[in-house]
């Protein structure tokens, strides 16, 4: 059981707007920046969104973050087939370490 | 262009060793931190420490610190994960990635994974 709660499934269909939530405390997403990663079957994470609302050079625009208090969110709209995915957030703990939310399953209907 | 990339599969048995691999490039090595990250079947993402390769700090996860050791060759650009004993529980994909500053959950690169199968 992670300290960061994201649901455990998300669906949509293509071309609708879909959001994945992550909630945590004050000692955790609450002091410090949110990150979001991309895991495809079969593959190495890959970075979404950094600093809670920032995408990395060759994401698409269809992905954002955004982040208020002790809670963050990851919304993908233009649902496409591609996007079918494992969705994690994360932050620094406050044990000194980094901490992953359980990630979110997204199926694309 | 970066790369992490990491030594391939192993099978061992309860209670042997093993070292893993992750050599980068296409980047100063020594001036970036290196995480580990496990994944057991089936289930979400672990960090389990970081190591700056230029000086060699090391920190744990709590969670990891005394059950592997986190070592970096900087001559070579390598990141090593060990193990003295391992344990079937040890089974699992394990990633090296590029930590973007010690205090933060940003990894922009990351390695292919090394999956790690442990069975009598």
């Amino acid at each position: 059981q992670s300290v960061l709660t994201q649901p455990p499934s998300a669906s949509g269909t293509p071309g609708q707007r879909v959001t994945i939530s992550c909630s945590g405390s004050s000692s955790n997403i609450g002091s410090n920046t949110v990150n979001w990663y991309q895991q495809l079957p079969g593959t190495a994470p890959k970075l979404l969104i950094y600093s809670n609302d920032q995408r990395p050079s060759g994401v698409p625009d269809r992905f954002s973050g955004s982040k208020s208090g002790t809670s963050a969110s990851l919304a993908i709209s233009g649902l496409q087939s591609e996007d079918e995915a494992e969705y994690y957030c994360a932050t620094w703990g406050d044990s000194l370490n980094v901490i992953f939310g359980g990630g979110t399953k997204l199926t694309v209907l | 262009e970066v790369q992490l990339v990491q030594s391939g599969a192993e099978a061992k048995k309860p209670g042997e060793s093993l070292k893993i691999s992750c050599q980068g490039s296409g980047y100063s090595f020594t001036s970036h931190w290196i995480a580990w990250v496990r994944q057991m079947p089936g289930k979400g993402l672990e960090w389990m420490g970081i190591i700056y390769p230029g000086d060699s700090d090391t920190r744990y996860s709590p969670s990891f610190r005394g059950q592997v050791t986190i070592s970096a060759d900087k001559s070579i650009n390598t990141a090593y994960l060990q193990w003295s004993s391992l344990k079937a529980s040890d089974t699992a994909m394990y990633f090296c990635a590029r930590q973007t500053s010690m205090i933060d959950s940003s990894f922009d690169y990351w390695g292919q994974g090394t999956l790690v199968t442990v069975s009598s």
